[in-house]
């Protein structure tokens, strides 16, 4: 089955220190890979997307995310974290099901807590 | 340009009631859609259109209905609430392939519906 999957539920990170928030995923095919956030009562925001091409890709906010096709991740990454980075951040991947049209696979969320 | 709006903000409904969640976007998008978020589970797919006059079911269509009469407008549905119910839900859009696909997705607030 088609899928993506955040192993971690929270990530803790002191501010100003490397962040990593993983994401792997299961599709058949070239996987559209997306990270969106999401802070309090809110919608979701997108950040950035790896559609084809390099696969480091940057975003918004400083965020990049880097495609591994052999893992089958696409980790999201910033180099220095910030306290206003703290939210709920989720993967999601673009299917092709059986029959209809694409549709998008989102993962559980992590939530990030960037430490002051 | 608003983007996606929804509307109520919030809603409480007794078990068996009925109502509607309005969702509306101005940016000519082709594709809509509705997702609820339960802790845990992420985000899933409730209804979805391609189109004015063209709409499917997602991942948990049961006890809702949709439809799309204008591209700018896609209302929601709850036949007869059940506390199952209860949740946030979430209007997304994005555009097609009239004026080249950008496959993210914006966002509206959400709408927090309790039923008791």
């Amino acid at each position: 089955a088609q899928s993506v999957a955040q192993p971690e539920d929270q990530v803790n990170v002191a501010e100003g220190n490397p962040l990593t928030v993983k994401c792997t995923y299961s599709v058949s095919g070239n996987p559209y890979l997306f990270w969106y956030v999401q802070y309090p009562n809110r919608g979701l925001q997108f950040l950035l997307k790896y559609i084809t091409g390099d696969n480091l890709v940057k975003g918004s906010y400083g965020f990049e995310a880097e495609f591994n096709k052999s893992q089958t991740s696409f980790h999201l990454k910033k180099p220095s974290a910030l306290v206003s980075d703290s939210a709920l951040y989720f993967c999601a991947v673009r299917v092709r099901p059986a029959s209809g049209t694409y549709k998008y696979i989102f993962g559980t969320g992590t939530r990030l807590k960037v430490l002051a | 340009n608003a983007g996606v709006t929804q509307t109520p903000k919030f809603q409480v409904l007794k078990t068996g009631q009925s109502m509607t969640l309005q969702c509306a976007q101005d940016m000519n998008h082709e594709y809509m859609s509705w997702y609820r978020q339960d802790p845990g589970m992420g985000l899933r797919l409730i209804h979805y259109s391609v189109g004015a006059g063209i709409t499917d079911q997602g991942e948990v269509p049961n006890g809702y209905n949709v439809s799309r009469s204008t591209t700018e407008d896609f209302p929601l549905r709850l036949l007869s609430a059940a506390p199952s119910q209860t949740s946030v839900y979430f209007c997304a859009s994005r555009s097609g392939t009239s004026g080249g696909p950008s496959y993210e997705q914006y966002f509206g607030p959400g709408t927090r519906l309790t039923v008791t």
